[in-house]
């Protein structure tokens, strides 16, 4: 299976400044990378696919990039509610893998 | 509004059976991929399992593989998730989720507990 590995586990940053999380995969997985915002007690969101395309109804300060192995989630002007772990995704192959997480937290 | 709403966990003992279900409501439910993720307590995701839209084609992690069966009634716009031969570290909050590849809606889960 392909693993995806995130970095940092966790991310200290202050509201309003910009958040930056790493998703690398095994192998290439393309384009084929989501990712998903979880806040405590919560299911998860979807907030991109296609490695950079927002899902419906997620604000633009979220944006994605990257291809192959190295994938990049950048969260701009971080809100209060943004606070959150973070999961990255390859759709590229089975089975499905997800990344360990990174938290966001509030520094 | 899309709605998915998982029912049947429960407390199970090691080696025992469950069988979780999924109610969707708000979309054309035969049109979608719909797939099973699970979360162990304070830990990541998981991806469980995959069926198709016809329920042709099925799709499974490596650690269920054999023991858990997922299935779907396009009739009543449910899906099932039948858990056999369970092991305590299948111990999770399980979502039903439509998609098959980056699923869009998520319900709110079923804990499962595996536990003497």
């Amino acid at each position: 299976e392909i693993v995806m590995t995130q970095s940092p586990a966790t991310l200290s940053v202050s509201p309003g400044e910009r958040a930056t999380l790493s998703c690398r995969a095994g192998e290439s997985v393309n384009s084929d990378l989501a990712w998903y915002q979880q806040r405590p007690g919560q299911a998860p969101r979807l907030l991109i696919y296609g490695a950079s395309t927002g899902a419906k109804g997620i604000p633009a300060r979220f944006s994605g990039s990257g291809s192959g192995t190295e994938f990049t989630l950048t969260i701009s002007n971080l809100q209060s509610e943004d606070f959150a772990v973070y999961y990255c995704q390859q759709y590229n192959k089975w089975p499905r893998t997800f990344g360990q997480g990174t938290k966001v937290e509030i520094k | 509004e899309v709605q998915l709403v998982e029912s049947g966990g429960g407390l199970v003992q090691p080696g025992g059976s469950l069988r979780l279900s999924c109610a969707a409501s708000g979309f054309s439910f035969s049109s979608f991929r719909m797939s099973w993720v699970r979360q162990a307590p304070g830990k990541g995701l998981e991806w469980v399992a995959t069926t198709k839209e016809d329920g042709s084609e099925k799709y499974y992690a490596d650690s269920v593989k054999g023991r858990l069966t997922i299935s779907r009634d396009n009739t009543k716009n449910s899906l099932d998730l039948q858990m056999n031969s369970l092991r305590v570290e299948d111990t999770a909050l399980y979502y039903c989720v439509r998609g098959g590849w980056h699923p869009d809606n998520w319900g709110q889960g079923t804990l499962v507990t595996v536990s003497s």
